[in-house]
């Protein structure tokens, strides 16, 4: 079965502080992760995805297949960076390329 | 606004009625998603199109629940005899499927349901 797990609903850091988002997965194949985020009022984007292998603002992921976790990461935290973070993961050409989505986890940056 | 677009954004039924919500996917992208989020939760798949043709459906989409892409454009998301349980955010997505497998999902803002 196809899942997504992130374990945290609500991650508060101080402004500068490092940003650790979880994800882990579940999926029997070659996924593709990826993290969408949504800020206050906006619609669903992405943000970054794990074969590009790109930091998007300041954010990197890494694909640990042992571990099945695609952890989205920051050194220091912005207060722009508070918004809703969701990990997803599709079939490669499978499925539609349909997206799982985790259940969220909302970041907030305190100043 | 070339971006996904869905009307409308906002409906509020009385159980039992039939609802309909459109999505305007991004011009040249062939495939077309549709999910439903509710509270508290990431979105789930519901359906999706390769052109005009229905691929996908969801254990989630029950028999009230139909879809169609009649020329491959905009699609239409209907539920009939709604319950409370429908009250959601419907949204859509839309792609351009490529050769090499990678694509994006571009969402639109979504459409949210109130059954009362």
């Amino acid at each position: 079965a196809q899942r997504v797990t992130q374990p945290e609903k609500l991650l508060s850091v101080f402004k500068g502080a490092p940003v650790e988002l979880k994800c882990n997965y579940s999926y029997s194949g070659s996924p593709e992760l990826f993290w969408y985020v949504q800020y206050s009022r906006q619609r669903l984007q992405l943000l970054l995805r794990h074969i590009s292998r790109e930091s998007i603002k300041g954010f990197t992921a890494d694909l640990n297949k042992g571990e099945t976790s695609f952890h989205l990461k920051k050194p220091f935290a912005q207060e722009e960076d508070s918004a809703m973070y969701y990990c997803a993961l599709s079939g490669m050409r499978e499925y539609g390329n349909k997206l799982v989505f985790g259940a969220g986890t909302i970041l907030r940056v305190k100043s | 606004d070339t971006g996904v677009s869905q009307d409308p954004r906002h409906k509020i039924t009385k159980r039992g009625q039939n609802v309909t919500f459109r999505c305007d996917p991004i011009s040249e992208h062939n495939r077309l998603y549709w999910y439903r989020q509710t509270l508290g939760q990431g979105p789930e798949f519901l359906t999706y199109f390769q052109n005009e043709a229905q691929l996908e459906k969801s254990r989630l989409l029950s028999d009230r629940f139909s879809a169609e892409r009649p020329k491959g454009s905009f699609s239409t998301l209907e539920i009939q005899r709604t319950e409370q349980g429908d009250s959601a955010m419907y949204l859509c997505a839309s792609s351009q499927a490529q050769a090499s497998g990678t694509y994006e999902q571009y969402f639109g803002p979504g459409t949210r349901l109130t059954v009362t």
